[in-house]
Order: structure tokens, then C-alpha cells, then sequence
């Protein structure tokens, strides 16, 4: 079992939409929680950051943790087509090495 | 967001010559950095860890005598693909984080090199 599940899609969705993009994980050690998004042949860029169980919004985007069920969740609202990209899940137990496990990442498309 | 720089976004080299990539962070000090390789259509591979002014640990399968990383400096990692082959060929990407456990890591731009 890998560390870090996500569903690598594709995922199409219409202009407007809202967007739900999961991952799961196994170990409960993890505390820090990232999401990152990469457009085709680019680094990926920080999208979410957060710690431990909750919820952070930054305008269309919202990120959930659940921690009891080692669940997390990023929401995109009003789905636009320049969201369609690879999302991808990250997290770590901030230990010494400050290691990411990244997930498998879904590609999103919007379509206008 | 912090700002990590990588350069060269591309290159294209021949076979048995070796290949520098930098990395920088412009706005922030950052004791580690990460080097990674993704292939088409998957998600990013860790290659190797480097803390500033220490040796890079390198994950399991990584030739690091291949593959030279070098952090001399809180701002500046350099990889170095030492007598590529084609099989080398990769996008590599790395990015950047502070000293504190948990920080986010901050991305540079990715760079394709083509071996031929």
C-alpha cells in the first residue's frame, strides 16, 4: 500500500463546476498537509498549506483535513480552464528532513 | 510565495557529457533543498536530500556518483548529470525549504534535458 492514494483521474469538468479532489494516507505521523498544482512541462506551484484537521479557504479554493480519517480534500469553486492542470496532494510528518510524499496527482480539465 | 529559481529550463546535450542545474532560492534562506525527476505523465521521484554545507542522501536506486548534488551555499544547489546517456533524458525539478519541520517546499521551474 502506498503511502499517499490519489485518484489520478482525468477528471473533465464543465466552466463553473465544483471541483472535489481527494487523497488518502496511511500514516498517522503526518501533521503537514500541501497542495500543489503543475501545468504541463512546469515546477509545481504551492497552492494550500496546512496543519493538522481543518478547514482553509483562499478565495476559490478551500482545503479540509481530517486527520481521524487520514482524509484531505481540496475544493475548487467556480471551476475557470485555466484551473485545468495536475493537482497534487503532498504532506509530512515535519521531521528533520522535512521529506514531502507526494501524491500520484490528478489531471484536471475544465472545459469552457 | 517564496520564489525558487532553475535554471537552465532546457537543455539538449550529447551523449557522455555532463550537465550542470542550478537552483535557487531569491527571497528566502533555504537549508534544504530537494532534487527530484518526473516522467511524462507521473508524479514527481525523489532523487536526493541536501541540507546546506553536507553531503546530499540520495534515495534508493539513485547512482550518486551520476548524479552529483552539491549545496554549498543557503541559497544555491547544483545537479550535475555526469556522462549522460539518452536515458537520462528526464524533466528534473527541484525546490526549496526552510529550516523549520513542516515548512512548505517551494518549486523552481522543472528542467527537460534531452540527451542525444
Amino acid at each position: 500500500q502506498k503511502e499517499v492514494e490519489q485518484d489520478p483521474g482525468p477528471l473533465s469538468v464543465p466552466e463553473g463546476a465544483i471541483v472535489s479532489l481527494n487523497c488518502t494516507y496511511s500514516n498517522s505521523a503526518f501533521q503537514y498537509f500541501m497542495w500543489y498544482r503543475q501545468y504541463s512541462r512546469k515546477g509545481p506551484e504551492l497552492l494550500m498549506y496546512t496543519y493538522s484537521s481543518g478547514n482553509k479557504e483562499d478565495g476559490r479554493f478551500t482545503a479540509q483535513v481530517d486527520k481521524s480519517s487520514k482524509y484531505i480534500s481540496l475544493f475548487i469553486r467556480d471551476s475557470q480552464p485555466s484551473d485545468s492542470a495536475t493537482y497534487l496532494c503532498a504532506m509530512s510528518d515535519g521531521g528533520a528532513t522535512n521529506k514531502l510524499i507526494f501524491g500520484t496527482g490528478t489531471l484536471l480539465a475544465v472545459q469552457p | 510565495g517564496a520564489v525558487v529559481s532553475q535554471h537552465p529550463s532546457w537543455v539538449i546535450c550529447k551523449s557522455g557529457t555532463s550537465v550542470k542545474i542550478e537552483c535557487r532560492s531569491l527571497d528566502f534562506q533555504a537549508t534544504t533543498m530537494f532534487w527530484y525527476r518526473q516522467f511524462p505523465k507521473q508524479s514527481l521521484m525523489l532523487m536526493a536530500t541536501s541540507n546546506e554545507g553536507s553531503k546530499a542522501t540520495y534515495e534508493q536506486g539513485v547512482e550518486k556518483d551520476k548524479f552529483l548534488i552539491n549545496h554549498a551555499s543557503l541559497t544555491l544547489s547544483t545537479l550535475t548529470v555526469t556522462s549522460a546517456h539518452p536515458e537520462d533524458s528526464s524533466f528534473y525539478i527541484c525546490s526549496a525549504s526552510s529550516f523549520r519541520g513542516g515548512s512548505a517546499a517551494f518549486f523552481g521551474q522543472g528542467t527537460r534535458l534531452t540527451v542525444v
